[in-house]
């Protein structure tokens, strides 16, 4: 079985701030992890993902994400937010006992304040 | 690039027709996904598929239907449809690799039914 819960529904950082949105997963055996983003009235697009190499994973936009299986999370991050981040965020969990299906976190709407 | 292509950006339909919503994927993969997006509820899988004319139930498959006839191809059927199927409805492709590969989303057809 498998779970994921994403910390904050809502989370409103100013331009330039830091970005910082949780992500705890539950997996009985070892997991795969993705963070996607949705822009507005768009489908979901790969972030980054962790396989079981590198804990601290770069995604694309400047995005990074570290795993951390001691405190079962997977937070992502970026230095300095900008206004072009504002979308709604999904952190995924999914393993080689799955058959690729994945199961989503609520998600998070980041809202980029100028 | 990946591409994943759904029928309709935006339907209306009325209670008690038959609607039917289509995803094509032009990367040859073997899994085809349909998921339903309703606000705080992140994304919710209705049905699965790892090869033609398989499928699999995902977490809410009550009052929906699926077909895979050609390996491209996955329609999501609702045979007689209700206001409690307005949702965003999302398709998404995935390669058959254990449980690393990344799905591919299509745009989503924001249905709406009166």
């Amino acid at each position: 079985a498998q779970s994921v819960t994403q910390l904050g529904s809502h989370v409103s950082v100013s331009e330039g701030a830091l970005v910082l949105l949780r992500c705890n997963y539950s997996s009985s055996v070892p997991p795969y992890l993705f963070w996607y983003v949705q822009y507005p009235n768009q489908g979901l697009q790969l972030l980054l993902k962790y396989t079981s190499a590198a804990t601290l994973v770069k995604g694309i936009n400047g995005f990074e994400a570290e795993f951390k299986k001691s405190e079962t999370s997977f937070h992502l991050t970026k230095p300095s937010a900008h206004m072009s981040d504002a979308a709604e965020y999904f952190c995924a969990v999914t393993s080689n006992t799955n058959a690729g299906k994945s199961t989503f976190g609520d998600g998070t709407t980041l809202t980029v304040k100028p | 690039d990946v591409k994943v292509t759904q029928s309709s950006r935006y339907l209306v339909k009325r209670t008690g027709e038959k609607v039917f919503l289509e995803c094509v994927q032009d990367m040859d993969h073997e899994n085809m996904f349909w998921y339903r997006q309703d606000p705080g509820l992140g994304l919710r899988l209705i049905y699965f598929s790892y090869d033609v004319k398989m499928k699999e139930k995902g977490d809410i498959p009550e009052g929906y239907s699926v077909s895979r006839e050609k390996k491209e191809r996955f329609s999501l059927i609702l045979e007689s449809a209700s206001t409690n199927q307005t949702s965003m409805y999302l398709c998404a492709s995935s390669s058959r690799v254990g449980g690393t590969d990344t799905q591919y989303f299509g745009p989503g057809t924001r249905l709406t039914v009166l």
